[in-house]
């Protein structure tokens, strides 16, 4: 089945450690997105790409990084110079022209204690 | 910057009738503009798009609409059902902003018997 999947579900980590989130699709979309939605609020956009080897902050993008070394992997690291990681990450893609959908994955829990 | 912005109070009707949701938008003038809905915990899932030269998109019960005058698109899910209660997002891409899908905050929906 094609789609955009997200691993872990639900994660923990300790304060100070930086984490990596996954995000895989195989779907052939160029373009791929990171979201972060905390309770009661809508998606901030932390990173997006247009195609491979290539990527743009989005609105909030301190503390965090990203790579695009493959089309179908986005992959978002939370380091401990963010501030309040703790939060729901959503990765979407979409193919990449203006006026198409972006699909999204299940998402990702994030806890850092 | 851009700014999104959506009814943050839940919007609670009867089933049956039609619930009507708000998204209203500042600055740059978007290309295109989507509706989305969210269920606890899980991803945004696509629902409709509208273009800035199309007033009215429909399908099935939803319809939207989009005036660029009033920076202002209208969503409208008729008859509405129990199953309908969610959240809604709506998101912009802005002309001359590349692929970034920019959401507002989103809306909670609750539909009653």
């Amino acid at each position: 089945d094609g789609g955009i999947t997200q691993s872990p579900k639900y994660l923990f980590r300790k304060e100070g450690q930086n984490v990596t989130l996954s995000c895989e699709q195989n779907l052939n979309h160029d373009a791929m997105y990171w979201y972060r939605q905390d309770p009661g609020q809508g998606l901030r956009l932390i990173y997006y790409s247009q195609i491979v080897n290539d990527f743009q902050k989005g609105d909030i993008a301190e503390g965090y990084s990203v790579s695009r070394e493959k089309k179908e992997s986005f992959p978002l690291t939370v380091t401990s110079a963010q501030k309040n990681p703790t939060a729901f990450y959503l990765c979407a893609s979409s193919i990449g022209q203006l006026n198409t959908e972006a699909f999204f994955g299940q998402g990702t829990r994030l806890t850092v204690v | 910057s851009q700014k999104i912005e959506q009814n943050s109070e839940a919007l609670n009707i009867q089933e049956g009738k039609t619930a009507t949701l708000t998204c209203n938008y500042t600055n740059y003038s978007p290309a295109y503009l989507q509706w989305y809905r969210q269920d606890p915990g899980r991803g945004p899932v696509f629902l409709l798009l509208i273009r800035e030269n199309e007033k009215e998109k429909r399908k099935e019960r939803l319809k939207v609409t989009f005036d660029t005058t009033l920076k202002q698109s209208l969503f409208h899910i008729t008859a509405s059902q129990p199953a309908d209660s969610a959240t809604y997002l709506c998101a912009l891409v802005f002309t001359g902003g590349g692929n970034k899908l920019t959401f507002g905050t989103g809306t909670q929906l609750k539909v009653e018997l």
